[in-house]
């Protein structure tokens, strides 16, 4: 159980473009979701907190209107990396949260995203 | 604020040694502590975690303890395997639900046969 999945795995674009990654929970249903960043050979950080029906909340130094982010069911989140440009490749993570659960985040195995 | 710090890596180990990762953190209150694992092109896995002051968290072999008294929460597994390389990451939550996870930075470690 407990399982997400994410859409695309990989992702290669030309820069000026948007992308759209999906981040699905497969068997169970998720009212809080979160989008990570991970660089390489560093940890994650945290982009953003998405709750289902509600606007996403950003942290500190990320930018809203590039990164879009859309939870529109209790199964499905969606962030769109608008105009990427070659410093926004990078690999995202989604995870999420069940809404019984007070504190374990399921992680999807993540999208690598290159921008050319 | 939360933080985390995990041992710098890479670790090297041959197979059926002692592991020890070790994480202290830094909170207010009293947070949830987890470590996750990220096995080569995989997502992170949720590993084992703890809850309270003294609680030990297990899985696969691997344990960590709760230490309020040194705000530490050090992974350890007695005896190796070659399957278990991979990229451990230590983490807390604040208590009260859907909080953010803090990570550390990862250690990597690699188990030669």
């Amino acid at each position: 159980g407990a399982v997400v999945s994410q859409h695309p795995s990989r992702v290669i674009c030309k820069s000026g473009t948007s992308v759209k990654i999906e981040c699905r929970s497969l068997d169970f249903q998720a009212t809080t979701m979160f989008w990570y960043r991970q660089f390489p050979k560093k940890s994650l950080m945290l982009m953003a907190t998405s709750n289902e029906g509600s606007k996403a909340t950003y942290e500190q130094g990320v930018e809203k209107d590039k990164f879009l982010i859309n939870h529109a069911s209790l199964t499905l989140s969606t962030l769109t990396v608008t105009s990427a440009h070659p410093e926004d490749s990078s690999f995202y993570i989604c995870s999420a949260e069940p809404g019984r659960s007070t504190d374990t985040q399921y992680f999807g195995p993540g999208t690598r995203l290159t921008v050319l | 604020g939360n933080s985390v710090t995990q041992m710098e890596g890479p670790v090297t180990l041959s197979e059926e040694a002692f592991l020890t990762i070790n994480c202290t953190y830094t909170a207010t209150g009293y947070p949830s502590l987890f470590w996750y694992v990220q096995y080569p092109g995989e997502g992170l896995q949720l590993l084992l975690k703890a809850t309270k002051a003294d609680d030990k968290g297990s899985n696969k072999g691997f344990e960590a303890t709760y230490r309020k008294e040194t705000t530490s929460f050090h992974l350890e597994k007695g005896s190796v395997q070659v399957s278990d390389s991979a990229v451990y990451f230590c983490a807390l939550s604040a208590r009260g639900g859907s909080e953010k996870l803090v990570f550390g930075k990862g250690t990597k470690l690699t188990v030669n046969p």
